[in-house]
């Protein structure tokens, strides 16, 4: 069974820092490109970050560019999030999602996503 | 990054369908993209539910009831999702995406669907 379990999420202040971790089990790991997702409560998803199998290519969206980094340990089973600069919007419940495509990688799906860990930033 | 335009609720009786529309930005056609849908109940993680590109290239994600359709109006430049014999259960937020870049992943402000 596929199970992708975030922690790492918590209060912390305006500027600071937080390091979300995402433990993935039942599957490949090594194969997939993995995604972070998150959800401002009560509004929509955005899409954060994404990284390959391999790491070799990385994307972030425009809101996090520069304060945030993507990695993965493949020996590990395990997606990370460093978050830097934080921001009162950064505020969300963090997912992280399995990606699946075609060969050609023109169909990009998340069929997996775990359960969620909540980041708030206040002081 | 594009913004895609959902209603921000909408609502039908069981058994009635429902059309669940993603508008596309002006400058981005929508008849070049595989447009996603994504599904989430209260408390739970979004799930796939299906993407369309054209009545020959769509695809339905695994355990997805064949009453979700996917389907688009290249006039008014977007994508719909249809929800056809509703059930008390289809209640739930709908969020479209797309990947404008092939890298970048761009979501909707999504639908939440009432079943009344």
């Amino acid at each position: 069974e596929v199970q992708l379990v975030e922690s790492g999420g918590g209060l912390v202040k305006p500027g600071g820092s937080l390091r979300l971790s995402c433990a993935a089990s039942g599957f490949t790991f090594s194969s997939y490109s993995m995604n972070w997702v998150r959800q401002a409560p009560g509004k929509g998803l955005e899409w954060v970050s994404s990284i390959s199998s391999s790491s070799s290519y990385i994307y972030y969206a425009d809101s996090v560019k520069g304060r945030f980094t993507i990695s993965r340990d493949n020996a590990k089973n395990s997606l990370y999030l460093q978050m830097n600069s934080l921001r009162a919007e950064d505020t969300a419940v963090y997912y992280c999602a399995r990606e699946v495509r075609d060969e050609m990688a023109t169909i990009k799906v998340f069929d997996y996503w775990g359960q969620g860990t909540l980041v708030t930033v206040s002081s | 990054q594009p913004v895609l335009t959902q209603p921000p609720s909408s609502s039908a009786s069981p058994g009635e369908s429902a059309r669940l529309t993603c508008t596309l930005p002006s400058d981005i056609n929508v008849g070049s993209y595989n447009i996603y849908w994504y599904q989430q109940k209260p408390g739970s993680p979004p799930r796939y539910l299906l993407y369309y590109y054209s009545d020959s290239d769509k695809g339905q994600g695994s355990g997805v009831p064949s009453r979700f359709s996917g389907s688009k109006d290249a006039s008014a430049n977007t994508g719909i999702l249809l929800i056809s014999g509703l059930q008390s259960e289809d209640e739930a937020d709908y969020y479209c995406m797309i990947w404008p870049s092939n890298a970048l992943g761009v979501f909707g402000g999504g639908t939440k669907l009432t079943v009344l």
